[in-house]
């Protein structure tokens, strides 16, 4: 278990429509990472907030978007839902902040169907 | 943006062989970390390096972070089935300890047990 909770595991969910998935990320951790993994693919990434900033963004649609809050939890909003957004989306957390706090851990990841 | 490439995609191992696989780039990183994921779950950290020229074992699997910063290698010794699984290197050029910036991946290598 790496302590980054993912949820819900599982969405299937109809074109056009919007969903939120969430992250709660390792206790005292103050990054939060999210990346989507298509079939097969790679890892993409698609946005790092740190401490409730956004600090970079990947390869993110506009139809994306995402937030930290004070809690530190992170969600991750998608909208307009396309049949190839249908994928894994995993975040990850890392304590940040200093040399050496760049080890990622990842949640199980939420398994996003779009039909 | 950034990538990094990763080789070899995908190799059969037999019990007890050596496995060797790189990441490479034409951008520097401060930190490389080498994950592997099973199907259907989160990566997991196995090394993490943070020094160029920095050689790191974790049990049977020992990473190197390139003298160049461009390049990392992670080798597996006397191979067993639970080694079967996709191995992603990931690196890191934000600041310190990620704070800001973003941790990309390769590709993958795909380790599969000879037939």
């Amino acid at each position: 278990d790496s302590g980054v909770t993912q949820t819900p595991k599982h969405l299937i969910t109809a074109t056009g429509q919007r969903v939120t998935l969430r992250c709660s990320p390792r206790s005292g951790d103050l990054s939060v990472y999210w990346y989507q993994q298509s079939l097969d693919q790679g890892l993409q990434f698609l946005i790092h907030y740190y401490n409730g900033e956004e600090r970079a963004k990947g390869n993110i649609l506009e139809r994306f978007s995402a937030q930290q809050f004070p809690d530190l939890h992170s969600e991750l909003n998608l909208s307009s839902l396309e049949l190839g957004d249908s994928a894994l989306y995993f975040c990850a957390s890392s304590v940040g902040g200093t040399l050496g706090n760049t080890e990622a851990f990842f949640g199980q990841g939420t398994r996003l169907t779009v039909v | 943006g950034q990538q990094l490439n990763q080789s070899p995609q995908s190799m059969f191992i037999q019990e007890g062989e050596d496995v060797s696989m790189n990441c490479t780039s034409s951008s520097i990183f401060n930190t490389w970390l080498w994950y592997k994921q099973d199907p259907g779950e989160g990566p997991v950290l196995l090394i993490a390096l943070y020094k160029a020229g920095e050689l790191t074992s974790n049990g049977r699997l020992t990473a190197q972070f390139g003298i160049t910063r461009k390049d990392s290698f992670l080798n597996i010794s006397a191979s067993i089935p639970s080694d079967v699984g996709i191995y992603f290197c990931a690196g890191h050029q934000g600041n310190y300890g990620g704070s800001q910036g973003n941790l990309i991946f390769g590709k993958g290598t795909k380790l599969s047990v000879k037939p």
